[in-house]
């Protein structure tokens, strides 16, 4: 299984939205809808921000969505905040409902 | 509240075992619908899940380290454990213990312990 591609980097400015995109293959994303997305500040553990593509666990703004369309998945945050800066993980099933596979991450920077 | 500790040594000699513990508190590793992974981090590079075990014994392992990992649990002390043999210099991560969604109609990992930073060198 390889890792998904996610692009290195994205930025914008307080206020903006951003989209981060994650794109597998048909044996991962494109074939499950089990995407997760996960945030990670410096020197800290990830934490789940979506799940299951769409869903967002409790106390994680509704500024974030998340969506899938083929084989590619996305975050998007809305109204951008200074404490949003941080690295974004995807992950998704891979190959089989026992396989797990993350992408290689995005930084994010609030300009 | 839930949380998960990992625990074990830092640095570990090239050609050795890594062993880590992760300490569950506030919920009972048998809890069902819910599996234990380990999933770890190289410095500055991303997240690679290792592998997965339900209460019963049951595990799923990532293909590419199967050969060398094995995970087990105590649920008499709300524990489980990751030994990973033969070791090298690419397995210098900061590892990564939490609680694995696999049951249902969904699938996640949450929450995820602190993290334990292993180092592989002589």
């Amino acid at each position: 299984q390889s890792a998904l591609t996610q692009p290195r980097s994205v930025s914008g400015s307080p206020g903006q939205s951003v989209t981060i995109s994650c794109t597998g293959t048909s044996s991962d994303i494109g074939g499950y809808n089990f995407v997760s997305w996960y945030q990670q500040h410096p020197g800290t553990a990830p934490k789940l921000m979506i799940y299951d593509v769409t869903k967002r666990p409790s106390g994680v703004p509704d500024r974030f969505s998340g969506s899938k369309s083929g084989n590619t998945a996305s975050l998007t945050i809305s109204g951008l905040q200074a404490e949003d800066e941080a690295d974004y993980y995807c992950c998704s099933n891979a190959g089989s409902y026992t396989a797990w596979v993350f992408g290689g991450g995005t930084k994010l920077t609030v300009l | 509240q839930l949380q998960l500790q990992e625990s074990g040594p830092g640095l570990v000699k090239p050609s050795e075992t890594l062993s880590l513990t992760c300490t569950v508190s506030g919920d009972s590793v048998t809890s069902a619908t819910f599996y234990w992974g380990w999933i770890r981090q190289p410095p500055g590079e991303g997240l690679e899940w290792i592998g997965s075990i339900y209460y019963s014994g049951n595990t799923y392992y990532n293909p590419s380290l199967k050969s060398r990992v094995t995970i087990s649990v105590d649920t008499s002390k709300d524990q489980f454990s990751l030994k990973m043999t033969s070791v090298t210099a690419a397995d210098t991560a900061v590892y990564y213990c939490a609680r694995h969604r696999l049951g249902g109609s969904s699938r996640w990992f949450d929450p995820w312990g602190q993290g334990t930073l292993v180092t592989v060198s002589s």
